[in-house]
């Protein structure tokens, strides 16, 4: 079965500590990888897409980066307002029209 | 230009009730899908639509079902709901199916449903 899987769950830094998230999955056909940013009670909001493994995308202080069976999201220098849910996702090449979320990892960035 | 747009933003049922959510899609955007994100979890797929017919459904059951009008927006249905169904019901629009373009997905604010 599909799956993708997000570590840490839960990601404490202080303001301008580095760090990255990783997302893992496992799909029949990758068609395309997703970072999404969600905000309490909020949808969740498009970052970048990932395609092929080596391929990288930046947005300020996020770059996300794709290899076979995962991909990382890299924090530079992190402020308290880049607090939220990192979601990973992937769009799979087989089985359907559909796009399969991680459970996400709540970074909390404290001033 | 404005985004994605869900109905009701929130509403309370009982057990055994049915609820109708609404969604209009960003104009121009003619795929609209439909994911459930029970909280502290991931959204989980139910369905897509695309030009009107369904392109892609979720593991979820028969009491869940959707349609899309000529205008490209949609509604959720869900019949005799469960407690288990409380959650934030997202909406998300995109300009084609998946992989015809580049696949990222437009989410509204969602529509909270509190079943008791």
């Amino acid at each position: 079965e599909d799956q993708v899987t997000q570590s840490p769950e839960a990601l404490r830094l202080q303001e301008g500590e580095s760090s990255s998230l990783n997302c893992s999955y496992t799909v029949s056909g990758l068609r395309g990888l997703f970072w999404y940013r969600q905000d309490p009670g909020k949808g969740p909001e498009f970052l970048f897409t990932l395609y092929s493994a080596g391929e990288e995308k930046e947005k300020e202080r996020l770059k996300a980066t794709l290899t076979k069976k995962e991909s990382f999201l890299h924090i530079t220098a992190p402020k308290p307002e880049d607090s939220a849910t990192y979601l990973c996702a992937v769009k799979e090449r087989s089985g359907g029209f559909k796009t399969i979320f991680g459970a996400g990892t709540r970074l909390f960035v404290k001033a | 230009d404005a985004g994605v747009t869900q109905s009701p933003t929130h509403l309370i049922k009982t057990r055994g009730q049915h609820v109708t959510l609404r969604c209009s899609p960003i104009s121009g955007h003619k795929s609209v899908s439909w994911y459930q994100q029970v909280l502290g979890q991931g959204p989980q797929f139910i369905f897509q639509y695309y030009e009107k017919e369904e392109r892609g459904r979720g593991n979820f059951p028969d009491r869940f079902s959707a349609r899309q009008f000529p205008n490209y927006s949609s509604e959720l249905n869900v019949n005799a709901l469960l407690l288990g169904d409380s959650a934030l019901y997202l909406c998300a629009s995109s300009l084609g199916l998946a992989g015809e373009n580049t696949g990222e997905l437009f989410f509204g604010e969602g529509s909270r449903l509190t079943v008791l």
